[in-house]
């Protein structure tokens, strides 16, 4: 079966610093990679994805993926973090040819504190 | 242009009663999905439309659950017999094509008493 891992339920961080939140996912197929934003209150906003070519994919606003194939990962990073980000994430994958489906993870609940 | 609208914004409901949630896609996106969210936890596929064709509807929970697109654009998810445990937020996506990103409208807030 396929299934996407978020092994942080929370990350609390103060702003300014690094932050990574951390996707694992298994699938015996090749997969689409996403990280969704869900801000209190609103629907899912795409942040960003790796569908193909270079591994490592940025957003407009700062933060970026890497894709890892050995290592099944899609780790989200940003070197510096505003109070803005306070948000829930997650990370979801779509199985190549399986009609764009996505399966999610749990989600981990960043909070950056001033 | 306008996103995925779905409507009510929030439902409360007694158990025992049946409910219609709507979903209006942007227009001229032919994949449509819904997915329901408990509190706490990420998303769960329900169903997956393709123009009118439900495609896929393998996490519908229960029979009391139904989805349909007649005219392939506006969807509505139906619970009949609502239980408590049918209280979660519903969410509606679309989608230009099958491998598409999704974009989400804003979700119904169902809560049943």
């Amino acid at each position: 079966a396929q299934s996407v891992t978020q092994l942080d339920s929370q990350v609390p961080v103060f702003e300014e610093a690094p932050v990574e939140l951390r996707c694992n996912y298994s699938s015996s197929v090749s997969v689409y990679l996403f990280w969704y934003v869900q801000y209190p209150n609103q629907g899912l906003q795409l942040l960003l994805k790796y569908l193909s070519g270079s591994t490592l994919v940025e957003s407009i606003n700062g933060f970026e993926a890497e894709f890892n194939k050995s290592q099944t990962s899609f780790h989200l990073r940003k070197p510096s973090v505003h109070i803005s980000d306070t948000a829930e994430y997650f990370c979801a994958v779509i199985l190549y040819n399986q009609g764009g489906k996505l399966i999610f993870g749990q989600g981990t609940e960043l909070s950056v504190k001033p | 242009g306008a996103g995925v609208s779905q409507s009510p914004r929030y439902k409360v409901a007694k158990r025992g009663q049946d409910v219609a949630l709507r979903c209006d896609p942007i227009s001229g996106h032919v994949s449509l999905f819904w997915y329901q969210q408990a509190l706490g936890q990420g998303p769960e596929f329900l169903t997956y439309f393709q123009n009118e064709a439900q495609l896929d509807k393998s996490g519908l929970p229960s029979d009391r659950f139904f989805a349909e697109r007649p005219e392939g654009s506006v969807s509505t998810l139906k619970i009949q017999r609502t239980q408590q445990e049918d209280s979660a937020v519903y969410l509606c996506a679309s989608s230009l094509t099958g491998d598409s990103p999704l974009h989400f409208g804003n979700g119904t807030r169902l809560t049943v008493t």
